[in-house]
């Protein structure tokens, strides 16, 4: 079964550091990009950050909200994406879903975890 | 930076009624759109992806449209789990991005 599970999510403090992990299965991993989208109390989707394939060069593309204080990386040896986050401000508060980027989007999402911003 | 407007907010139908979304573009997104649905809880699905393809296993009531700027999901026969909340987002340009949403409810 293809899956994603999302990990690390929890209260931390304004102006902390929190490091959520996306682990896969299912799949062949490395084949694919994966991207991050949050979804804040009652609110809509954002899109955070992409991930390509390390065939693509691995690169990384990012929301102007979170760039220069987010960054995802990628460990296909063991088949999970991570979303590094500092410098996490009250607005971040939300649940954070990794997905998986096909030709077709994203088309397979982890359940989410949540992740509070709070003093 | 390109932003997707959806029309309407919310939309009340009944069941078996036939649902018409928009999602329109800022600029052209050729035909780099998707449609997701998400029910309460639950993480979204992609339903349609560049603008009229839909995404494995989804139902062939639900169906998509346009290209350049505007889009339209269309779902030509309500059944009570098609009500959720629908999302366009866009895969031309960095950063993509999602519309606002469209509540779909049961009136």
């Amino acid at each position: 079964e293809v899956q994603l599970v999302e990990s690390g999510g929890g209260l931390v403090q304004p102006g902390r550091s929190l490091r959520l992990s996306c682990t896969a299965s299912g799949f062949t991993f490395g084949d694919y990009a994966m991207s991050w989208v949050r979804q804040a109390p009652g609110k809509g989707l954002e899109w955070v950050g992409f991930i390509r394939s390390k065939a693509y060069g691995g690169t990384t593309e990012y929301a102007a909200s979170v760039k220069g204080r987010f960054t995802i990386s990628r460990d296909d040896s063991k088949s999970i994406a991570y979303l590094q986050m500092n410098s996490l401000k009250t607005e971040d508060t939300a649940v954070y879903y990794c997905t998986r980027e096909e030709y077709v989007g994203m088309d397979v999402w982890g359940k989410g975890t949540t992740v509070t911003v709070s003093s | 930076e390109i932003v997707l407007t959806q029309s309407p907010a919310t939309l009340s139908l009944s069941p078996g009624e036939r649902a018409t979304l928009s999602c329109r573009a800022s600029q052209s997104v050729s035909s780099y759109l998707a449609w997701y649905q998400q029910k309460p809880g639950q993480a979204p699905r992609l339903l349609i992806y560049d603008a009229s393809n839909r995404a494995t296993g989804i139902p062939a009531r639900f169906s998509g449209s346009g290209s350049g700027t505007d889009f339209t999901l269309t779902i030509s026969s309500l059944e009570p789990e098609d009500f959720a909340v629908y999302y366009c987002q866009q895969r031309s340009n960095w950063p993509r991005a999602f519309g606002q949403g469209t509540k779909l409810e049961i009136k």
